[in-house]
């Protein structure tokens, strides 16, 4: 069966640091991938999907970037982070008729 | 531009009765749409879909009513249990299940 890790479950970062969360899938391949945030309060902003490697589409023009360096690992990244990016961050794949989520990073900017 | 809504930011139901979400959609090109429950510090599971083509899909507990014309949809659950107090998303696509659509959610409070 399919499933998707992410990492780290829960970050503090200081504005203006670096960010790199990671996600990777197992049991698939080639799988659509995407980034969401769910800001306090809010519903899911889809930020980055990738069809393929080195693939990237981004939905919103922000503070970060995206990558796929495999065809399984989905990384969201930031030279210097803003309080603004703040929030839980998802990882999601594509199946059949559905999306599937990753467990999500907490981010919270200081 | 909110092309999906969910109205109701919160809904208390008592357990054994009807929980009612509502979700509303402007972009006629919309063709299939989800629910999610999510919990707190969790990733959202999936529900629940329906294709543009039907206007009611169920599983088990839970039923999914599409209007079309209203470009409304709800997700009724009967009976509640207190194991479904989450929050709900409902989310829409053109393009199956790619590049989803999601609305604020509604948290949902299921009393005993």
């Amino acid at each position: 069966s399919q499933t998707i890790h992410q990492w780290p479950a829960t970050l503090v970062q200081p504005v203006g640091s670096p960010l790199s969360l990671e996600c990777t899938v197992e049991g698939t391949s080639n799988p659509n991938l995407y980034w969401y945030r769910q800001a306090a309060g809010r519903g899911l902003q889809l930020l980055f999907y990738s069809v393929g490697i080195g693939q990237i589409s981004s939905e919103v023009p922000q503070n970060l970037s995206a990558s796929r360096p495999q065809d399984r690992q989905f990384i969201l990244s930031s030279k210097k982070l803003l309080l603004s990016d703040s929030g839980f961050y998802l990882c999601a794949w594509t199946g059949t008729d559905t999306q599937y989520f990753g467990p999500g990073t907490r981010l919270t900017v200081l | 531009d909110q092309q999906v809504k969910q109205n109701s930011p919160s809904l208390s139901v008592q357990e054994g009765r009807i929980s009612i979400l509502n979700c509303d959609y402007t972009n006629s090109m919309f063709d299939y749409f989800l629910w999610y429950k999510k919990y707190p510090a969790e990733g959202p599971t999936f529900l629940i879909s329906i294709s543009s083509i039907k206007d009611k899909n169920e599983d088990g507990r839970f039923t999914v009513f599409l209007n079309k014309s209203a470009k409304h949809l709800s997700l009724h659950i009967v009976p509640s249990q207190p194991g479904d107090s989450a929050v709900y998303f409902c989310a829409a696509s053109a393009q199956g299940a790619q590049k989803l659509v999601f609305g604020q959610g509604t948290r949902l409070t299921i009393n005993p």
